[in-house]
């Protein structure tokens, strides 16, 4: 089965820099890589998104990068802000086995700085 | 659009008793729900796939005799913890899927069994 890795466990930034999360996964049939952040007691919260059709995606200060060949994908925040800081989680899939199963990273603790 | 609600948000109950936790999709039709637990500070661990009108697919581990689910409707799962114990006690959260891959997740309920 599918089986993600993401780094760094925790990241601190200071407010204005830029924060990146990398992800690696291990099924080539994965196709969909979605990145969720969760505040304390709070639900994940889908974030952004990217498909294998696509290398790069942005949305206002988050972006994602894929690299179907590395099978890897990153997820980029710039000129960060204190409401940033949060768990952030990325995901894969997917699964081909049954009805769009994620594998989830372990997730990365953003504190941003003022 | 794609909210999910969860019911309720926290609950407390005696050892031995069970507990019914519904998950609805408010604004979608959801083929297919995600159960999921969550320990502090961890990842996302998924319990089981529940799709409408069909048994639950269990992951490997997870007692599907102990953990009930009914997807009795397109919008509408719900998972029983049956004769809880304290080591049951954690923070439970769905998710309902749009599309393929695409997940939204509800607000959670934190079961405490005393």
């Amino acid at each position: 089965g599918e089986n993600v890795e993401q780094h760094p466990s925790t990241l601190s930034v200071q407010e204005g820099d830029s924060a990146v999360i990398k992800c690696t996964y291990s099924d080539s049939a994965s196709n969909y890589f979605p990145w969720y952040k969760q505040e304390l007691g709070k639900r994940p919260q889908l974030i952004i998104d990217i498909r294998s059709n696509v290398g790069e995606k942005k949305d206002q200060r988050i972006a994602v990068t894929l690299n179907k060949t590395a099978k890897h994908f990153s997820l980029h925040i710039t000129e960060t802000q204190p409401e940033d800081s949060a768990v952030y989680f990325c995901a894969a899939g997917p699964s081909t086995d049954s009805w769009g199963k994620l594998q989830f990273g372990a997730g990365t603790q953003v504190v941003v700085t003022p | 659009g794609a909210v999910v609600s969860q019911h309720p948000s926290r609950v407390i109950c005696k050892s031995g008793t069970s507990v019914k936790i519904e998950c609805r999709s408010l604004d979608f039709q959801a083929t297919t729900m995600f159960w999921y637990r969550q320990f502090p500070k961890q990842s996302l661990m998924l319990m089981a796939t529940s799709n409408e009108g069909s048994k639950a697919t269990y992951e490997q581990g997870v007692e599907k005799d102990k953990f009930l689910i009914n997807h009795a409707s397109l919008t509408l799962s719900t998972l029983t913890v049956t004769s809880a114990h304290p080591e049951d006690s954690s923070f439970y959260i769905c998710s309902a899927s749009i599309s393929v891959g695409e997940q939204y997740f509800g607000p959670g309920t934190r079961l405490t069994v005393t």
